[in-house]
């Protein structure tokens, strides 16, 4: 199945504030779990990736971690900035090799 | 020295026109995708070639049509345009069939 959805949809927060977003996805073959970040009238663009012989991995403000039984990957922004706003989107691959892109968060980061 | 780079970025025609976009990747990559992004921001595949040999194609209507001159190009042409056509439509590449997908700024297409 290619099955890809994102919690929440939308996500407020003020500056400062940590922001977790969810993806669940259907494929047991999927062993590649990225994040894309598109600002608004941009192209997305790839923020961190892990694959599945990992659980975790951080880049600075922005984590992702990964439970393969429960099928699903959570990205993790802590001391959020305005520039943080964007809409973000998760992409597992497939069995047939094709990375599927999930629903899409959108966030929004008060100063 | 823009890495994938696809033309024109914007395109305005009336229903029942033929159109095409192209895209260009200087990254030296073997893998290259068109994606559509609708009006709800979402995203799907549409077509990926790896080495020139179409290797993924979605259920999309006989009027889009993909050519992959060469590794480094992938055109879209589409026939006989519909208001339902209208979204912006990018271009990516990537080594491989499963890694990091390097768009282009998007083509927005408006059908009237």
């Amino acid at each position: 199945g290619e099955n890809v959805e994102q919690h929440p949809s939308t996500l407020s927060v003020q500056e400062g504030d940590s922001a977790v977003i969810k993806c669940t996805y259907s494929d047991s073959a999927s062993n590649y779990f990225p994040w894309y970040k598109q600002e608004l009238g941009k192209r997305p663009q790839l923020i961190i990736d892990i694959r599945s012989n990992v659980g975790e991995k951080k880049d600075q403000r922005i984590a992702v971690t990964l439970n393969k039984t429960a099928k699903h990957f959570s990205l993790h922004i802590t001391e959020t900035q305005p520039e943080d706003s964007a809409v973000y989107f998760c992409a597992p691959n497939t069995g047939f090799q094709k990375l599927v892109f999930g629903t899409g968060t959108r966030l929004l980061v008060s100063p | 020295d823009t890495a994938v780079s696809q033309t024109p970025k914007y395109l305005v025609t009336q229903m029942g026109n033929d159109k095409s976009i192209k895209c260009e990747q200087n990254l030296g990559h073997d893998t290259m995708y068109w994606y559509k992004q609708d009006s709800k921001k979402f995203l799907k595949i549409m077509f990926s070639y790896n080495n020139k040999e179409l290797i993924i194609n979605e259920t999309v209507p006989n009027r889009f049509s993909p050519k992959s001159p060469d590794k480094a190009h992938l055109n879209l042409h589409i026939n006989s345009l519909e208001l339902g056509d209208s979204a912006v439509y990018f271009c990516a590449s990537s080594l491989g069939r499963i890694g990091e997908l390097f768009f282009g700024e998007g083509s927005r297409l408006t059908v009237l």
